[in-house]
C-alpha cells in the first residue's frame, strides 16, 4: 500500500513564526503535492512538485514556498505564519505526469491553528 | 478555468437504498476524473479514477460514470450502509496532473 506520512496530525503557532510541514511518501512517486482545504473553499492546490528540486506554483502560492531536496520528502514552508493561514494542510503524491491511471494518494492532513 | 460543482452539499439517506451523487465540470478536455471519500478530519482516499477514455469503472457497490462531452459525472452507491457516511469528492485532472476539485457531497447514511 501506498504510504504517505505526515509528519504532524494538529500544530498550534502564533503569528509571525516559521511553521515547516513534512510529508513523505514510500513509493518513489514522482509526483507530490500540497493542498489546504476550507470550509466553502474545498480543496485549493498551493505548490506541487514532479521531480526532485522542482516546483510548480498552484492556485494559491502566496505565503508559502516549498522545498524538494529528496523524492520521498516535500516540506510546505509558511516564511512567516498568519491567522488566515489557519486551515487543514493535505499532502498526496502521485506516480507520475501524464499516465493514464494517475491516482493520487494523501496523508492524513494537518491541522494547523495560528493564533 | 475548469470548474467543478457538486449537487448535493448534503445527502440524507436510510440504510439500504441506493444513491447518486453528481458531479459537472466546464471543460471537458479532461485526462481523469477521480472520486475520493472523506472522513471527517482525515485525509482523502481514492475511490475510483476514469480515465478520459472510458465510460465507467465499477468497484464492489460504487459505480462511477462519465460523460465528458456532456460535463458529467455519477457516482452510484447501492445498499448504501451507515459506514458510507462521509464526503465524497470528485476532482478533474487536466494536462500537467493538477486536480481541481469540487466541494463535495456530505453523505449521511442513517440506520
Amino acid at each position: 500500500d501506498v504510504k504517505v506520512t505526515q509528519s504532524s496530525r494538529y500544530l498550534v503557532k502564533r503569528t509571525g513564526e516559521k511553521v515547516f510541514l513534512e510529508c513523505v511518501q514510500d513509493m518513489d512517486h514522482e509526483n507530490m503535492f500540497w493542498y489546504r482545504q476550507d470550509p466553502g473553499l474545498g480543496l485549493r492546490l498551493i505548490y506541487f512538485s514532479y521531480d526532485v528540486k522542482m516546483k510548480e506554483k498552484g492556485d494559491i502560492p502566496e505565503g508559502y514556498s516549498v522545498s524538494r531536496e529528496k523524492k520521498e520528502r516535500f516540506s510546505l514552508i509558511l516564511e512567516s505564519a498568519s491567522t488566515n493561514q489557519t486551515s487543514m494542510y493535505l499532502c498526496a503524491s502521485s506516480f507520475a505526469l501524464n499516465i493514464a491511471k494517475n491516482i493520487q494518494y494523501f496523508g492524513a492532513g494537518t491541522r494547523l491553528s495560528v493564533l | 478555468k475548469q470548474e467543478v460543482t457538486q449537487i448535493p452539499a448534503a445527502l440524507s439517506v436510510p440504510e439500504g437504498e441506493n444513491l447518486v451523487l453528481n458531479c459537472s465540470f466546464t471543460d471537458s478536455a479532461i485526462y481523469n476524473l477521480q472520486w475520493f471519500r472523506q472522513d471527517p478530519g482525515k485525509g482523502l482516499t481514492s475511490l475510483l479514477l476514469i480515465q478520459s477514455s472510458q465510460r465507467e469503472q465499477t468497484s464492489g457497490r460504487l459505480n462511477a460514470s462519465l460523460d465528458k462531452s456532456s460535463g458529467r459525472s455519477t457516482l452510484y452507491i447501492a445498499a448504501s450502509q451507515p459506514g458510507d457516511s462521509a464526503t465524497y469528492l470528485c476532482a478533474v485532472e487536466n494536462q500537467g496532473g493538477k486536480l481541481i476539485f469540487g466541494q463535495g457531497t456530505e453523505l449521511s447514511v442513517k440506520p
